[in-house]
């Protein structure tokens, strides 16, 4: 089945550690983002990269970091800098030329211990 | 920079009632406009979209929702909500910004409003 895989599904992070949420998928989208979710506050792009090698910050990037070696790969690494990590990860993608139509993986929750 | 509101926060409604969920969001320009859906242990999808043209636009399960330009309004609604529509429902905006498309795919997301349908 095409799609997007986040894993894992929970995530614990202790102070001071930086951890790596990862989002593959398979179907071939050039384009792909990271979204965070709290409660009340909907969701808000953290980064997305629209092609391989290349990426841009979204609205809440401070604290984050990302790559894009692949095209299958938009991993987001949480580093310590970011002092509120909390919260719900939704990684998605879309095919370039398409409308804005986006796909949803099925989340990281992540929290601090 | 664009923004949205949605008024409601959690929405609590028998069956067979009427739904409207409100959405208001601030940009000048053309947009594009969404309401995503997220049923509990499930992943976001998309409920509806409005790009162009006949400013009432029907999307999947009986949802429907009203582009009103003069009020900067995106609405949800259904005429008879049924206890599997319990779920979390956002509505996004998308500006399509210049033509090399960086901005596409750029959604901002409101709030999020939790429908619960009691049987």
């Amino acid at each position: 089945d095409g799609g997007i895989t986040q894993s894992p599904k929970y995530l614990f992070r202790k102070e001071g550690q930086n951890v790596t949420l990862s989002c593959e998928q398979n179907l071939n989208h050039d384009a792909m983002y990271w979204y965070r979710q709290d409660p009340g506050q909907g969701l808000r792009l953290i980064y997305y990269s629209q092609i391989v090698n290349d990426f841009q910050k979204g609205d809440i990037a401070e604290g984050y970091s990302v790559s894009r070696e692949k095209k299958e790969s938009f991993p987001l690494t949480v580093t310590s800098a970011q002092k509120n990590p909390t919260a719900f990860y939704l990684c998605a993608s879309r095919s370039r030329g398409s409308s804005v139509k986006l796909f949803f993986g099925s989340g990281t929750q992540l929290s601090v211990l | 920079a664009q923004s949205v509101s949605q008024h409601n926060h959690h929405v609590i409604l028998s069956e067979a009632a009427s739904l409207e969920l409100g959405c208001n969001y601030s940009y000048g320009g053309t947009v594009n406009l969404f309401w995503y859906v997220q049923y509990p242990g499930q992943h976001l999808q998309l409920l509806l979209k409005y790009f162009s043209g006949d400013p009432l636009v029907k999307g999947i399960k009986g949802f429907e929702a009203e582009f009103i330009k003069s009020k900067f309004s995106f609405n949800l609604r259904k005429p008879s909500v049924q206890w599997s529509d319990t779920a979390e429902y956002f509505c996004a905006v998308n500006a399509p910004g210049n033509a090399g498309g960086t901005s596409y795919g750029k959604l901002t997301f409101g709030q999020g409003t939790i429908l619960t349908v009691h049987p």
